[in-house]
């Protein structure tokens, strides 16, 4: 498998909900990534876990809580967004063994809309 | 992370080679040159990478030029699925390390 599964593609939620966003590997990758993408803009880095433990959090709001369960699952959850939230939110991961080639493998994405 | 510095975009017909220039000056020595695409609501798609050789796998070549200050990646034969946005990187390669994306380059393979 070497495949990065995001849950669900597409989500509309209301700025009083809680949701959460899923991705899933199983290639064994120890370092997990959440990016946030705004349209005809580049992906922005959010949140890094390493070992299951986070190591970058990149002065995210505290409305986006990122999870790590365990080495295979990674999920984002949402509470009190806002519209300006809205963006597609893409899952990575990659090999933290040095002689890998660090090749970040996405997801496809969570496009959210917040109303 | 070094800054690197790409075109807007460009253009490029079909079965031709598509060059993609990316300048990287401040390169440090321990920082590889990774290059990602992005296909239209896809997430990115790691392409290939290299620190001073260059080097060719079945999607794309890299070529990296001696002082390491800019680079350039070749698809061989454009394809209008090779439409998407290109985006050069340069980034040390440990653990857990951010992998942070500039503007790219958008490319648009015509027929």
């Amino acid at each position: 498998d070497t495949e990065v599964t995001q849950t669900p593609k597409h989500l509309v939620m209301g700025m009083t909900n809680k949701k959460s966003l899923k991705c899933e590997q199983h290639m064994g990758h120890r370092a997990m990534y959440w990016y946030k993408q705004k349209a005809k803009k580049p992906p922005e880095l959010m949140f890094v876990y390493s070992y299951e433990k986070l190591s970058i959090n990149e002065s995210v709001p505290s409305r986006f809580s990122p999870e790590c369960p365990n080495s295979s699952l990674l999920n984002l959850h949402l509470h009190a967004l806002q519209p300006e939230d809205s963006a597609l939110y893409l899952c990575a991961s990659s090999h933290t063994n040095l002689g890998e080639n660090y090749g970040y493998t996405f997801g496809s994405g969570t496009r959210l809309t917040v109303v | 992370d070094a800054k690197t510095t790409q075109p807007t975009s460009m253009d490029c017909a079909e079965g031709r080679a598509a060059n993609l220039p990316c300048n990287h000056s401040t390169i440090s020595g321990n920082e590889y040159v990774y290059w990602y695409r992005q296909i239209h609501s896809q997430g990115p798609q790691y392409i290939i990478h290299g620190l001073k050789n260059n080097e060719t796998n079945e999607m794309a070549s890299l070529i990296i030029t001696e002082d390491r200050k800019s680079s350039t990646l070749i698809l061989p034969h454009a394809t209008l699925r090779d439409t998407a946005v290109y985006y050069c990187i340069a980034l040390i390669k440990a653990a857990g390390n951010k992998l942070t994306f500039g503007g790219g380059t958008r490319v648009l393979v015509k027929p």
